[in-house]
């Protein structure tokens, strides 16, 4: 059983185009995360919800959308790819104040 | 507020010489200590994390970590290195009441045969 789990693993799309990663776990933990690791592997903050509502939303451009309808799930949609979208895309999920635990990643690439 | 400082971000041993992986921390309140593993093209696995019981603390393949009040640091070691320890390495802090990690710039480590 997959704790944190999130697809598609691998996406290649166009520039300008419209793409969502989906995200769940089943660990029943309270918050879930999106993290961004760019290529010189750095791990940034994007979003984080509690309970189904958001509680971190760092400086991220409005093209980007979490939505999340359950606890157990946290998805990311993007509007209009552009090229410096391109990184890997980690969804995770914690109980407050203890271990964070991490999907396998979305590697996206923008063509 | 909280943050975590890894210095040296790359790393390099030979096979069997002890890993010594540094961590200093900033938390204004008792701090929650993580350490986590990448490989390549693979998500971060938990190695250890530090609650606030013993300071010292020992994770999967032989890592472990102290923790160090006064120094406000957190390394991590193993006393042998193997090749398959080659990967990147993330240090991370948060707080008991915390929903917000804090990670650092990680540390790729590379084991030379």
């Amino acid at each position: 059983d997959t704790a944190v789990s999130q697809t598609p693993k691998y996406l290649v799309t166009q520039m300008g185009n419209d793409k969502s990663i989906k995200c769940e776990q089943n660990l029943g933990h309270d918050t879930m995360y999106w993290y961004k690791q760019d290529s010189k592997k750095f791990l940034k903050i994007m979003f984080s919800y509690n309970n189904k509502e958001l509680i971190i939303n760092e400086t991220v451009p409005n093209r980007f959308s979490p939505k999340s309808p359950d606890k157990a799930h946290l998805n990311l949609h993007i509007n209009s790819l552009e090229l410096g979208d391109s990184a890997v895309y980690f969804c995770a999920s914690s109980p407050i104040g203890n271990t964070i635990y991490f999907g396998e990643g979305s590697w996206l690439t923008v063509v | 507020a909280q943050s975590v400082t890894q210095l040296g971000s790359h790393v390099s041993v030979s096979e069997g010489a002890l890993v010594l992986l540094r961590c200093n921390y900033s938390s204004s309140v008792p701090p929650y200590l993580f350490w986590y593993v990448q490989y390549p093209n693979q998500g971060l696995q938990l190695l250890l994390k530090y609650t606030s019981a013993a300071t010292l603390v020992k994770g999967i393949n032989g890592f472990e970590a102290e923790f160090k009040k006064s120094e406000t640091s957190f390394h991590l070691t193993k006393p042998s290195a193997h090749m398959s320890d080659a990967a990147e390495y993330f240090c991370a802090v948060t707080t008991n009441t915390g929903n917000q990690f804090y990670f650092g710039t990680g540390t790729s480590l590379t084991v030379i045969p």
